[in-house]
């Protein structure tokens, strides 16, 4: 069964660094999602992303974050200067077009910013 | 008018007991109602979901129960089981990014 992947599955950088969360979301999917979850907390929309432009973003998405979709496969997330509150598990997500709204997600990467 | 609000927080059962889960929305435009299960350490997994036209959908033990006019949703697990034990998000969308309840942690005892 096709499957969305994310690396590194742990992330530890010190604070002020740049880090970049990687996904591999599902083949013929079109639609790709950042979310994130601080520990013990509800999952919250960061990004989405379709046609090679983001379609929508959320507050949390400010200037220090971009996406990036280099290739037919990747899907990137970078952080320029991560802060102690930007620690938390970070899942990308992808759905197969407008239609369908199941979105499936990744396992996560786990930031820590020290 | 994003929120979706969920209850309980926590929830501990028998097993073989039927947990309910509780969500309620305010946004009217939302049209896809999914529930997620998360076991620690892993991604949300696509448990159920539902549309409005419909009040009630089951699949194996899970049924989602949806009220437009009061516009609640809610997941019943029937039989539950020690493996059912997990944190379970409702979610809320209509054509736009997740919403996502707070949570439920669902611990099914033997």
């Amino acid at each position: 069964e096709p499957e969305v992947t994310q690396t590194p599955s742990h992330q530890v950088t010190q604070m002020g660094q740049e880090v970049i969360l990687r996904c591999v979301p599902i083949s013929n999917h079109l639609y790709f999602y950042w979310y994130r979850q601080i520990l013990g907390q509800k999952v919250e929309f960061l990004v989405s992303f379709y046609n090679n432009e983001i379609s929508e973003k959320s507050e949390i998405f400010d200037d220090q974050f971009s996406v990036e979709r280099p290739d037919g496969s990747n899907f990137t997330l970078k952080i320029r200067s991560t802060k102690l509150e930007d620690s938390a598990m970070y899942f990308c997500a992808s759905k197969a077009g407008d239609a369908y709204n199941e979105q499936f997600f990744g396992p996560g990467t786990r930031l820590t910013v020290l | 008018q994003q929120q979706v609000k969920q209850s309980p927080q926590s929830l501990i059962v028998q097993k073989g007991g039927i947990p309910i889960i509780n969500c309620a929305y305010e946004n009217t435009a939302f049209d896809y109602f999914p529930w997620y299960q998360q076991f620690p350490g892993k991604g949300p997994a696509l448990l159920i979901a539902i549309r409005p036209d419909v009040s009630e959908k089951k699949e194996g033990r899970f049924t989602i129960s949806f009220n437009k006019s009061a516009k609640q949703f809610s997941l019943h697990i029937m039989d539950s089981q020690p493996g059912d034990s997990a944190t379970y998000f409702c979610a809320a969308s209509g054509n736009t990014p997740l919403v996502f309840g707070k949570g439920t942690r669902l611990s099914v005892i033997a």
